[in-house]
């Protein structure tokens, strides 16, 4: 069955310092797509980036990356020059081959920026 | 564009109530499904819909309807509302991967639900 596990409840950073959001994944498919999503206290959630498992060039979108290792089975959310207003809930999700693009979510990881 | 939309936004039930919660999206999506969000906990599938009159279970289906009349629109119904049905609940579309587009779910603002 597919799992998506992120070990990290809180993280804090300071401003302007990169973070590193740790997402692993368990699935016995071949294709499969990761997501992050970022979740801010008004609730909503925010597409973040997508890998695809068949992409060999990690997904890059603005201050946001993906290091995709997939002999690991990780999917981790780099953050660079870190935001007050990135202090949010962050989710990993995954979807699956044939799976009508269902998600599955990892519980996610709460991050805090410190001025 | 509204991107997807969801009616109403915070909602209060009685035990054994009913009610109906709407997904409307104007992106032309063919895939919307239903997630709910519990504290300390990722999203989870309730329900899900690949087009216009089909419907089909997600992962916590039980004491939820759903119905898919117009493609651009989801509804959720709680037939007779229990208090572990207190959560919020997230809509969100999609194209399909076969369509040549990204198969990005985007979500709507969700629908804080308490069920006393």
């Amino acid at each position: 069955a597919q799992k998506i596990t992120q070990t990290q409840p809180g993280m804090f950073v300071q401003e302007k310092e990169a973070v590193t959001l740790d997402c692993t994944y368990d699935t016995s498919d071949q294709s499969y797509g990761l997501f992050w999503y970022k979740q801010p206290s008004s609730g909503e959630m925010i597409f973040l980036i997508y890998q695809g498992s068949y992409d060999e060039q990690n997904a890059t979108e603005g201050r946001y990356s993906l290091n995709f290792q997939k002999a690991r089975k990780s999917a981790n959310l780099v953050i660079s020059a870190s935001q007050l207003g990135d202090s949010a809930m962050y989710f990993c999700a995954m979807s699956h081959d044939g799976g009508y693009n269902k998600l599955i979510f990892g519980a996610g990881t709460r991050l805090a920026v410190h001025p | 564009n509204a991107g997807v939309t969801q009616t109403p936004k915070f909602r209060v039930l009685k035990t054994g109530q009913s009610m109906t919660l709407l997904c409307a999206q104007d992106m032309n999506h063919e895939y919307m499904y239903w997630y709910r969000q519990d504290p300390g906990m990722g999203l989870r599938l309730i329900h899900y819909s690949v087009g216009e009159g089909t419907t089909a279970k997600g992962e916590v289906p039980d004491g939820y309807n759903v119905s898919r009349l117009k493609k651009q629109n989801f509804l959720l119904g709680l037939e007779s509302a229990a208090p572990s049905q207190t959560s919020v609940y997230f809509c969100a579309s999609s194209y399909p991967l076969s369509s040549g587009y990204t198969d990005t779910q985007y979500f709507g603002p969700g629908t804080r639900l308490t069920v006393l």
